[in-house]
């Protein structure tokens, strides 16, 4: 099945400092999401990009499906960012997004 | 518009009960599917349901059922629970198969 990967794992930053995670998954997709997990656990979502560039803010997401990867640019970070982010990707022709295993962000006051 | 409403948020079960846990989706959305998260395993794929039919199940054994109502609301149903199943249940709505996926805040079981 479909692999994705996230890099890197863990991340530390100062508040004011700039970040870019990355999704690498080995097959085609028709669909992928960026999520942020709150520490109650909940799933926000940051992007629906399946393709193309989007800006919300201070974050900001690629994805080249053409070469199986997605960033995300946390630009300006806040100790609000911390928390763990997620990719998941919806392989082609099924129904079941795939997680990949995650970045844990820690912004430093 | 009111999101992903997963009832109940927290439940405490003993081994070889069973439980049953709701799912209720953004309303107009079509499509359902179930997340277990444990920190050994990460976030896994249970099942997806659309009008009422499931449509894909992940490799779970088959004490883990679910079903979807007319209504797009589902439940998912554990029996037999064992101390393994302790994690946190994620459902996802999404309008059609393949659109962005809205989360629930999550129902999270522990077993004892």
């Amino acid at each position: 099945g479909i692999q994705v990967e996230q890099s890197p794992p863990d991340l530390i930053l100062q508040e004011g400092a700039n970040s870019t995670l990355r999704c690498n998954f080995s097959d085609s997709v028709n669909n992928l999401q960026w999520f942020h997990q709150n520490p109650w656990g909940q799933l926000i979502n940051l992007f629906y990009i399946p393709s193309g560039t989007k800006q919300n803010g201070r974050l900001s997401a690629t994805t080249v499906a053409t070469e199986r990867y997605s960033l995300l640019y946390i630009s300006s970070s806040q100790t609000t960012d911390s928390g763990v982010y997620f990719c998941a990707v919806l392989p082609s022709g099924t129904y079941k997004y795939i997680f990949g295993t995650g970045t844990r962000l820690k912004v430093l006051a | 518009k009111a999101g992903v409403t997963q009832t109940p948020r927290y439940l405490i079960k003993t081994r070889g009960q069973q439980v049953t846990l709701s799912c209720s989706p953004i309303s107009g959305h079509r499509s359902v599917s179930w997340y277990q998260q444990t920190p050994g395993q990460g976030l896994q794929f249970l099942f997806e349901y659309f009008s009422e039919t499931q449509r894909n199940k992940g490799n779970f054994p088959g004490r883990f059922s679910g079903r979807q109502f007319s209504n797009s609301r589902s439940e998912m149903n554990v029996s037999t629970l064992e101390l393994g199943d302790s994690a946190l249940y994620l459902c996802a709505s999404s309008l059609e198969e393949d659109t962005e996926a809205f989360f629930g805040q999550g129902t999270r079981l522990t077993v004892v």
